[in-house]
């Protein structure tokens, strides 16, 4: 299986702070990444797909890089409505597979 | 509009079987495969499997927690896709997601650019 490493696990920010998290692969995975945010009850939502193409409606700030085994997602100027939980996930090799998460708290 | 409903959860004892429905509707089910995901209270999600769209036979991929234990089918004709469960373990107490897969498949058979939409999901609880 590919392991997903997401770092860091948790996380202060400000609002309009720019923060970045990042997923390892154990192996290249090309571009078959998407980036997830839950917030708490709530469904997980697509933000990033393909590693860097973001998703209809989803605020510009939000930028996703990377290929191969180093991905970053890049949130450029926190929000209120940002403070959530992040998720990487892998769709290049069965089982697909997640990162850790990231909880993104207010400082 | 894109819509996908869960339904089915329930509170079972180990070792009894269960049905999910993912019924769907705002697009072309067809051409869809369609992945089931879970999460485990306090826990990150998990994905359990898929099922290619007819297209691509409609072959099938599992986890290996649920391989051997958990069936995906699909009925293009209802626009439904079903995650049967047996011999069912506390572990397997989880919020139950379906989500959209991808309509495109790479050269290897992956769905691409999949998971833009969620069903709200479904409770199963399994307690002795």
């Amino acid at each position: 299986d590919i392991q997903m490493t997401q770092s860091p696990s948790a996380m202060s920010a400000s609002v309009g702070d720019r923060v970045t998290i990042t997923c390892r692969a154990s192996q290249g995975i090309s571009n078959y990444l998407a980036w997830f945010q839950q917030k708490p009850g709530k469904v997980p939502k697509r933000l990033i797909y393909a590693a860097s193409s973001l998703q209809s409606g989803v605020p510009s700030r939000f930028t996703g890089r990377g290929s191969g085994t180093e991905f970053t997602l890049t949130i450029s100027s926190l929000q209120p409505e940002d403070f959530a939980t992040y998720y990487c996930l892998q769709h290049n090799s069965y089982p697909y597979t997640f990162g850790q998460g990231t909880k993104l708290e207010i400082k | 509009e894109v819509q996908l409903v869960e339904s089915g959860g329930d509170l079972v004892k180990p070792g009894r079987s269960l049905r999910l429905s993912c019924t769907t509707s705002g697009f072309t089910f067809r051409d869809y495969a369609m992945s089931w995901f879970r999460q485990a209270p306090g826990k990150g999600p998990e994905w359990v499997g898929l099922i290619r769209s007819k297209g691509y036979i409609g072959t099938t991929e599992y986890a290996a927690s649920v391989k051997g234990r958990f069936t995906i089918s699909r009925d293009d004709s209802k626009s439904i896709v079903y995650l049967q469960m047996n011999s069912l373990r506390p572990e397997d107490t989880a919020v139950y997601y379906c989500s959209r897969d991808g309509e495109y498949y790479d050269n290897s058979g992956y769905p691409i650019f999949g998971f833009d939409h969620w069903g709200q999901g479904t409770l199963v609880t399994v307690t002795p």
